[in-house]
């Protein structure tokens, strides 16, 4: 069974300018979160979908932080513009489904952002 | 939100000997229970999880204790070996799906 895919692995901006991220959950996944992690720190749930609806997005920084998860397969999330402090690792997770108990998330391997 | 603390932050243990990290949460309405582990540079990786209506759970070296009336729940690691080394995170799951993780405890095992 294929893992959660994400892509860029690493990435390196300049304060003020934009970027994305990509994010292919596991096959059948009804579920997918994208989370931030900064160094020395649990992961922070930004953005929860189910399906192509989101489900909780409270922590999500709504005035330059956007996702979106078309068709409910693929989703990406966007900074725009950026900031030192987005610096940390953008991890995409999924799980099979809420209502069916599927709780275990698997996690992608994470996207790497330095803002500078 | 959930409110989750681990303790402690960090832990030293010779390899063989017992490791236990605690995690207590605040929303009682919590029902399930993981603990995820992260080597540096990896993604996280649940290693065990426990649902509300067991006391306890065991898979090989490492269990998990809950204690939903004081609201705290436990990750036992027996007999550690070195690439038990690792960043161990618990994450109650607050209402019907959001898990809040907590800040943590890096396990390193002394050779």
């Amino acid at each position: 069974e294929a893992g959660v895919a994400q892509s860029p692995r690493y990435k390196i901006i300049e304060k003020r300018q934009s970027v994305a991220f990509w994010c292919n959950p596991i096959s059948g996944h009804a579920t997918l979160y994208w989370y931030q992690q900064i160094l020395g720190q649990g992961p922070k749930l930004l953005i929860q979908f189910q399906n192509n609806g989101v489900v909780d997005d409270s922590q999500l920084p709504k005035d330059r932080f956007s996702a979106e998860r078309l068709k409910g397969v693929d989703s990406t999330l966007k900074i725009q513009p950026a900031k030192l402090e987005d610096s940390a690792v953008y991890l995409c997770a999924s799980s099979l489904d809420l209502q069916g108990g599927g709780y275990e998330q698997y996690f992608g391997p994470g996207t790497r952002l330095t803002v500078t | 939100g959930e409110n989750v603390e681990q303790h402690p932050s960090t832990l030293s243990v010779q390899e063989g000997d017992s490791a236990v990290i605690k995690c207590t949460y605040s929303d009682s309405a919590s029902n399930y229970f993981p603990w995820y582990k992260q080597e540096l540079g990896k993604r996280p990786q649940l290693i065990i999880d426990i649902r509300s209506n067991v006391g306890e759970k065991k898979d090989q070296r490492i269990a998990v204790t809950l204690n939903k009336t004081a609201k705290h729940f436990s990750l036992h690691i027996t007999e550690t070996q070195p690439e038990d080394s690792a960043v161990y995170f618990c994450a109650p799951r607050e209402g019907d799906y959001k898990l809040s993780f907590g800040a943590g405890t890096t396990v390193t095992v002394r050779a």
